[in-house]
């Protein structure tokens, strides 16, 4: 059973600080690993992927991925209350079209 | 371009009852999906299809057929409706481009039986 873990929060910041969001997964196989922002009410958006160990940054955004501690996370740059969601983290096994999705951390941004 | 759009957007059935959701995608993606997400349980996929005329189970595909009509027409059929059955339904499309393939989500049908 693949599995992936996120922390349920919620996890509150002040406006401008740095969110920090995490994510660990079972399977070794995983090739690529997607954070998605799910507004209360609203369907999953996909703010951004990563599948290369390191960082990738998009505007505020940075997804993390270390492999051989099967950790992946997102950091959210000078927070913003628009922000405030709660955040999923999917991840996909190799030759695979299926997303396994953690249960995801609600994030407040607090002004 | 209007993405992934799903109809209904809120249903209440009664035990028993049938009725099909809808979902179709304009992004000319090869494969699309059905999820149920529940109150602390997250995102689980119910059927698959990774592309026009082959589907297969995900992880919860008891109570529930699904049909692809089409590239762009995915439904899924709850043939005798339960009350385990009351969840948020999403559908969602991908374009299978390989590791970086990303799928895309539909509105959600609110899904009510009593």
């Amino acid at each position: 059973q693949k599995e992936v873990e996120q922390n349920s929060g919620p996890l509150s910041v002040p406006e401008g600080a740095i969110a920090s969001l995490n994510c660990t997964y079972s399977d070794r196989g995983s090739q690529s690993f997607f954070w998605y922002r799910q507004y209360s009410g609203k369907s999953p958006e996909l703010i951004m992927f990563i599948y290369s160990n390191g960082d990738k940054e998009d505007g505020r955004f940075t997804a993390q991925l270390n492999k051989a501690s099967q950790y992946v996370s997102l950091l959210i740059r000078d927070s913003q209350p628009s922000d405030s969601a709660t955040y999923l983290c999917a991840v996909k096994g190799a030759g695979s079209y299926q997303l396994t999705f953690g249960k995801g951390t609600k994030l407040s941004v607090i002004p | 371009n209007a993405g992934v759009t799903q109809t209904p957007k809120f249903q209440v059935l009664k035990t028993g009852q049938s009725m099909t959701l809808q979902c179709a995608q304009d992004m000319n993606h090869n494969s699309m999906y059905w999820y149920r997400q529940d109150p602390g349980m997250g995102l689980r996929l119910i059927y698959y299809s990774a592309s026009e005329g082959t589907t297969d189970k995900g992880e919860v595909p008891n109570g529930y057929n699904v049909s692809r009509l089409n590239k762009r027409e995915f439904s899924l059929r709850l043939e005798s409706a339960a009350p385990s059955q009351t969840s948020v339904y999403f559908c969602a499309s991908g374009s299978l481009a390989g590791i970086t393939d990303t799928q895309y989500f539909g509105p959600g049908t609110r899904l009510t039986v009593l």
